[in-house]
């Protein structure tokens, strides 16, 4: 069966500090992934997403990035965290297929302190 | 007008009631849609998936898409405690990635 883990499922950082969030899928191969903030009130906002290795689509001008170096993996970082990054952030997959759902992980909780 | 419109309630609900989520949305070029639904402090965990006009049923939930209005329901049927989450539409146009999602619908089935 198709999973997809992310974590930490909590992460308190200081401003100014750097940040890597890691997201694996498991049971399925070249899916696409995606990375969103949730913010309370303001519903999912999508950040990245990405169909293959090394391909990676920015939605919104921000202070963070995203990197696939493996298949099923995908990576959301910053060099220098501000307090408006705080946020839920979740991780999701769909297949390759034409209107595949997406899936997601169970996130990512980020306060900036 | 925002693509997709959801009310975002709250909704509160006796347990064993008829719920009824809608959301509308504006571009006609939607084909997919999909309800999500999120307990708190967890992801989103897909819950019914439609493609084009017409209803869907899976157990206690039914989804209903009217395309000539631009309208997507979700109907929960004999509600219960455990359904208390914040359900989530997101439509999509398939060939494309991405999903629109709505900001969603807080509910609460009390006992």
């Amino acid at each position: 069966s198709q999973t997809i883990h992310q974590w930490p499922a909590t992460l308190v950082q200081p401003v100014g500090s750097p940040l890597s969030l890691e997201c694996t899928v498991e049971g399925t191969s070249n899916p696409n992934l995606y990375w969103y903030r949730q913010a309370a009130g303001r519903g999912l906002q999508l950040l990245f997403y990405s169909v293959g290795i090394g391909q990676i689509s920015s939605e919104v001008p921000q202070n963070l990035s995203a990197s696939r170096p493996q298949d099923r993996q995908f990576i959301l970082s910053s060099k220098k965290l501000l307090l408006s990054d705080s946020g839920f952030y979740l991780c999701a997959f769909s297949g390759g297929g034409r209107g595949q759902p997406q899936h997601f992980g169970d996130g990512t909780r980020l306060s900036i302190l | 007008q925002k693509e997709v419109e959801q009310d975002p309630g709250p909704l509160s609900v006796p347990e064993g009631a008829i719920v009824s989520l809608n959301c509308t949305y504006s571009n006609s070029a939607f084909q997919y849609f999909m309800w999500y639904r999120q307990y708190s402090r967890k992801g989103p965990e897909l819950l019914m998936y439609t493609y084009s006009s017409g209803n869907k049923e899976d157990g206690r939930f039914t989804a209903q898409v009217d395309k000539s209005s631009k309208y997507i329901s979700l109907f929960i049927r004999d509600s219960q405690p455990s359904d208390s989450a914040t359900y989530l539409c997101a439509p999509s146009q398939g060939g494309s990635e991405k999903l629109v999602f709505g900001k969603g619908t807080k509910l609460t089935v009390n006992p």
